[in-house]
């Protein structure tokens, strides 16, 4: 099946640093998504993409879908502790999600 | 329901033994999904609902492994004669539509161990 490559797959972060995470692909996606997972609970939708080049916020995230869709990156401006979870990146092909590995994040007060 | 539910959240089976996880998605919702999570693994597509229509399971396992939405809302994931690479996080999502702004909504997934 299809791969997305995801990285980093942790990163330990100050309190108030910035993060980016990023995701590729060797195929194109129509759609891409990022969602943040808690332990024991499933994915919650952060933000979602829909065409090439498309950069959208989400209060402190912004996403964009590269331009070559087989990308996009993820940045969270001044990490706060409840950002702490995993990360992941999602490309959708015709109702078909495939998702990434995880970015594992850790914010340190 | 204001989310998506499932149940059991957690199932041990011994192996061999058939279970049943059962998803409750957003009223209304059209399409359903069923994705497989193992420990430290983002979620794997199993297969794909638009109302009672398995339109792809090309995800599914293996023959062991089925799934149904008879009346286009509540969904069964049927598991036989389980073994211990079964064991993993099941995550169901329900979104609105099939289309352009398909943004899935998770549940909590159910977790079975298979001993």
């Amino acid at each position: 099946g299809q791969q997305l490559n995801q990285s980093p797959q942790s990163m330990f972060i100050q309190e108030g640093e910035d993060v980016s995470m990023n995701c590729t692909s060797s195929s194109i996606f129509n759609t891409w998504l990022w969602y943040k997972q808690d332990p024991g609970e499933g994915p919650v939708l952060l933000i979602a993409l829909y065409k090439a080049g498309e950069l959208t916020s989400n209060g402190r995230l912004t996403a964009q879908f590269g331009i070559t869709r087989k990308d996009s990156f993820l940045n969270i401006s001044a990490s706060i502790p409840s950002d702490v979870g995993i990360y992941f990146c999602a490309g959708d092909n015709f109702n078909k999600f495939y998702f990434g590995s995880g970015t594992k994040l850790n914010v340190k007060p | 329901g204001a989310g998506v539910s499932q149940s059991p959240r957690y199932k041990v089976a011994k192996r061999g033994q058939d279970v049943a996880l059962r998803c409750d998605p957003i009223s209304g919702h059209v399409s359903l999904f069923w994705y497989q999570q193992a420990l430290g693994q983002g979620p794997e597509f199993l297969t794909y609902f638009q109302n009672e229509a398995q339109l792809d399971k090309s995800g599914l396992p293996s023959d062991r492994f089925f799934a149904e939405r008879p009346e286009g809302s509540v969904s069964t994931l049927k598991i036989q004669r389980t073994q211990q690479e079964d064991s993993a996080v099941y995550l169901c999502a329900s979104s609105q539509t099939g289309g352009r702004g398909n943004e899935q909504f998770f549940g909590p997934g159910t977790r079975l161990t298979v001993l």
